[in-house]
């Protein structure tokens, strides 16, 4: 049973555009954590949210926690070519010991 | 620069062979992950180690054991490789926090094929 389910899997737009990747859950978490992941690279962290209904920023990158912190969005305003890669998101709460759990991640795809 | 690093990135081996994946990290993090990433799958967790000797089942340790005799280094091993075993395969590490999990520090990745 999958418990962070992201959508869209995949996003393939063009340069200029503004785009929201959803990560959602039933369950509770007491953190969510975002990656992006390019090529033949591991993942790296872009940002962590911790409380409930937190928005945090991140040059044209906007990331925010529901208020009942089972769900989170990341905003990209005004995509770039280096924009392209996976995101992942990872939450972390009791009924995961204490363990991140990752979604499937978003492919996505910035066309100049 | 903090860094974790994986011994080999392209591997392929065939089916019944053992199969050793290393990682190390200079960081002198506590914690040590190894993770198979498929596509439409994300990350799903095999092992994990909090210390030196000490290690745990993640959610899919099946077909694979791990070993960590010093606090830089662990190793994943596959006993006899199978194809269903064919994926990328990320190592991490993160310090030791209280409360919610601190940032991973992944490696570059191992991508093993088995025929």
């Amino acid at each position: 049973t999958q418990l962070l389910e992201q959508s869209p899997q995949f996003l393939s737009i063009q340069e200029g555009e503004n785009l929201t990747v959803y990560c959602n859950s039933s369950s509770v978490f007491s953190s969510l954590q975002w990656y992006r992941q390019e090529p033949g690279e591991g993942p790296v962290l872009l940002v962590t949210v911790v409380t409930g209904g937190e928005v945090k920023k991140l040059k044209r990158l906007t990331f925010q926690f529901g208020d009942a912190r089972k769900d989170s969005s990341l905003h990209i305003t005004a995509a770039q070519t280096g924009d392209t890669g996976l995101y992942l998101c990872a939450g972390a709460g009791r009924r995961q010991g204490g363990k991140l759990i990752f979604g499937q991640g978003t492919e996505l795809s910035v066309k100049p | 620069d903090v860094k974790v690093t994986q011994s080999s990135r392209y591997l392929v081996k065939r089916t019944g062979e053992k199969v050793f994946l290393e990682c190390v990290q200079d960081m002198d993090h506590e914690n040590m992950f190894w993770y198979r990433q498929d596509p439409g799958l994300g990350l799903r967790l095999i092992y994990f180690s909090y210390d030196v000797k000490m290690k745990e089942k993640g959610d899919i340790p099946e077909g694979y054991s791990v070993s960590r005799e010093k606090k830089e280094r662990f190793s994943l091993i596959l006993e006899s490789a199978s194809t269903n075993q064919t994926s990328m395969y990320l190592c991490a590490s993160s310090l030791l926090t209280s409360g919610s999990p601190g940032e991973l520090f992944f490696g570059e990745g191992s991508r093993l094929t088995v025929l």
